[in-house]
């Protein structure tokens, strides 16, 4: 399977354990985007990275939250002291630019990671 | 106010009906925009992008209106594999040096739920 994988798919934790997501995005892609959607709304974008650079934060992104995508290659997202509220579907998704032969506004995603906070 | 505004719905439509979603943004610097699908569970999926002068994919007609921000999807002879959320997706630009980079903002989703 070549598209974006994300681990784990699901995750259980209690309030103000810390968890960590990892994201693979399709290996020639060079954008990798986090969002995250829970029930009844649309994703809402969090962060993104061209290669290793992270280029844009949303206000979403408290200072519990942190991504890193060190190589340019796959990507972590942790959460840090985990609240209620954080629980949600957490996406990853990548994509290239028109220049090297993408779709304009295609993003691919992965399946997801979803997070329940006890 | 949110940045891209949808009626969530649900459509329930009989089997071959024609429906209709409509959608506002409200950044008019917004530069393109797309419909995406998203069935129950799964990942969001690129149906078809947006053009000004409309545009048509096999059953599917998007409109948009740029004087009045408004985006519209039309799905003509539905399908029972049809049912999914349909999201209106925005595009504005990040920052990343080569100014081609997207940031895609998505709305809340139209639920349609299609009948024998």
């Amino acid at each position: 399977d070549t598209g974006v994988s994300q681990d784990p798919r699901h995750k259980i934790t209690k309030r103000g354990q810390n968890v960590t997501f990892r994201c693979d995005p399709i290996s020639e892609h060079n954008r990798l985007y986090w969002y995250r959607q829970t029930l009844g709304q649309g994703p809402e974008f969090l962060t993104y990275f061209q290669n290793e650079a992270q280029l844009e934060k949303s206000r979403l992104l408290s200072d519990r939250f942190s991504a890193e995508r060190p190589k340019g290659s796959f990507s972590t997202l942790e959460i840090q002291r985990t609240e209620q509220g954080d629980s949600a579907m957490y996406l990853c998704a990548s994509s290239i630019n028109r220049l090297a032969g993408g779709r304009s506004g295609e993003l691919f995603f992965g399946e997801g990671s979803r997070l329940t906070v006890l | 106010r949110k940045e891209v505004e949808q009626d969530p719905g649900p459509f329930n439509v009989p089997e071959g009906a024609t429906v209709a979603f409509n959608c506002t943004y409200s950044n008019s610097a917004s530069q393109s925009f797309f419909w995406y699908r998203q069935d129950c569970r799964k990942e969001p999926k690129l149906l078809m992008s947006v053009y000004s002068s409309g545009n048509e994919d096999g059953r599917f007609t998007a409109q948009l209106n740029r004087a009045s921000q408004y985006i519209s999807l039309l799905i003509r002879d539905s399908k029972l594999s049809d049912s999914a959320t349909y999201l209106c997706v925005v595009n504005s630009p990040l920052r990343d040096g080569a100014g081609t980079a997207s940031k895609l903002t998505f709305g809340t989703g139209t639920r349609l739920q299609v009948t024998l």
